[in-house]
């Protein structure tokens, strides 16, 4: 069974940092693109980055562009993402999803809670 | 960029009934147009990629078509199960996928 664990949100102040991790088991997660998706409160699903196996080709919602970082590490079949400098809007769930295909997300994790507040 | 605009913002229909969301593109998609199911506090949920392929597990009442910058998701007998809001995603774009505002579902 597929399954996608995020961890590592939180309450952080604006301009401080946090990094998400993203868990994968059931499948050969160095075979498969990964994403970051994030939904704030009360509003819609919002894509914020891309990357590729071999992490050969990143990619970022101008939103996050210069203030995040998606990495993974294969080994530890874990996605992660370095958010800097963030802001009260970057509060949200933040999901990490498994890239199928010609760009759908077949599998999603439960989602890790964002809070950017002073 | 590629804007997604969905109608409507939010439905409320009964038990059996058969329910269209329509989801446009600014520009033509191709066959780049995926529907997703999410419920509050829950993973979001492929239901529909490449415009029409329904996903394993995915009831039958669920179908989709499309083409070029209109598409839609219909559900034939709306179930109890089927509340959550429902989202299109373009992804012809790789280097900035987006999407739709999504439609909210309500079951009498």
């Amino acid at each position: 069974e597929v399954q996608l664990v995020e961890s590592g949100g939180g309450l952080v102040q604006p301009g401080g940092s946090l990094r998400l991790s993203c868990e994968a088991s059931g499948f050969t997660f160095s075979t498969y693109t990964m994403d970051w998706v994030r939904q704030a409160p009360g509003k819609g699903l919002e894509w914020i980055s891309f990357i590729s196996t071999s992490s050969d080709t990143i990619y970022y919602a101008d939103s996050v562009t210069g203030r995040f970082t998606i990495s993974r590490d294969d080994a530890r079949n874990s996605l992660y993402l370095q958010m800097n400098s963030l802001r009260d809007e970057d509060s949200g769930v933040y999901y990490c999803a498994r890239g199928a295909g010609s760009g759908w997300l077949d599998h999603w994790g439960q989602g890790t809670p964002v809070t950017v507040s002073s | 960029d590629i804007q997604m605009t969905q109608s409507p913002s939010s439905l409320s229909a009964s038990v059996g009934d058969r329910v269209t969301i329509t989801c446009r593109a600014s520009q033509s998609i191709g066959r780049y147009l995926h529907w997703y199911q999410h419920k509050p506090g829950k993973a979001p949920n492929l239901l529909i990629s490449a415009v029409s392929t329904l996903q394993s597990g995915v009831p039958s009442r669920f179908s989709a078509g499309g083409s070029g910058t209109e598409f839609s998701l219909t559900i034939s007998s709306l179930q109890p199960e089927d509340f959550g809001t429902y989202y299109c995603q373009q992804s012809y774009t790789t280097r900035m996928y987006t999407f739709g505002p999504g439609t909210k579902v309500e079951v009498k």
